[in-house]
């Protein structure tokens, strides 16, 4: 079955350290998102792809970093420059930025909090 | 920039009834789309029902059906014989035709009581 896989499930951060989520798609789909919810409110987007080796910073982009070398994966990576990481983290795609009638697919979402 | 308000952030309903979410946008386009995603306890995030601004039939899907008012830019989502299972977090979203990313509300929290 086609969907998105994302892991690890649960990450614990330390201080000044970097941590990546990963996060993989089979639908061969051209966009990717990375969206940050925090308890009681919606989802924010962090970075968002349109196309492999092209990514455009979202709203919340300070302290992360993404890379899309391959149109499958859209790893995000939570700097230690990021003071307050923990949150909820959800990957989604959609099939193309061309059609934005298209709904997007969310994985199940990594679950970031510090030690 | 658009904005998307949910002005509800909590409801509840009684197993079998009938629930209505609100939801209003802003925005400059006439072109757009609409999209209500709902987000059980597994923080799954799951499509319920979409709509495209252009047309000015509301959208159904079985028991959830849209209230599309676009001059008063308000995409309200009923959910009729409300089941156990419909208790999740509602997010209304929204993309212009042109654009490459959603924009969602805050959320409303719905419980369906026994």
């Amino acid at each position: 079955d086609g969907g998105i896989t994302q892991s690890p499930k649960y990450l614990f951060r330390k201080e000044g350290q970097n941590v990546t989520l990963s996060c993989e798609q089979n639908l061969n789909h051209d966009a990717m998102y990375w969206y940050r919810q925090d308890p009681g409110q919606g989802l924010r987007l962090i970075y968002y792809s349109q196309i492999v080796n092209d990514f455009q910073k979202g709203d919340i982009a300070e302290g992360y970093s993404v890379s899309r070398e391959k149109k499958e994966s859209f790893p995000l990576t939570v700097t230690s420059a990021q003071k307050n990481p923990t949150a909820f983290y959800l990957c989604a795609s959609s099939i193309s930025p061309d059609y934005s009638n298209q709904p997007q697919h969310f994985g199940d979402g990594t679950r970031l909090s510090i030690l | 920039a658009q904005t998307v308000t949910q002005s509800q952030p909590e409801m509840s309903v009684q197993e079998a009834e009938t629930v209505t979410l609100s939801c209003t946008y802003d925005t400059s386009e006439n072109n757009y789309y609409l999209f209500w995603y709902k987000q059980p306890p597994s923080r799954q995030m799951i499509l319920v029902i979409r709509q495209e601004a252009y047309k000015q039939q509301n959208a159904t899907e079985n028991r959830f059906s849209v209230n599309f008012q676009k001059a008063a830019k308000s995409f309200s989502l009923k959910i009729s014989d409300s089941q156990l299972g419909d208790t999740a977090m509602y997010f209304c979203a929204f993309i212009e035709t042109s654009g490459s990313r959603l924009t969602f509300g805050e959320g409303t929290q719905l419980t369906v009581n026994p």
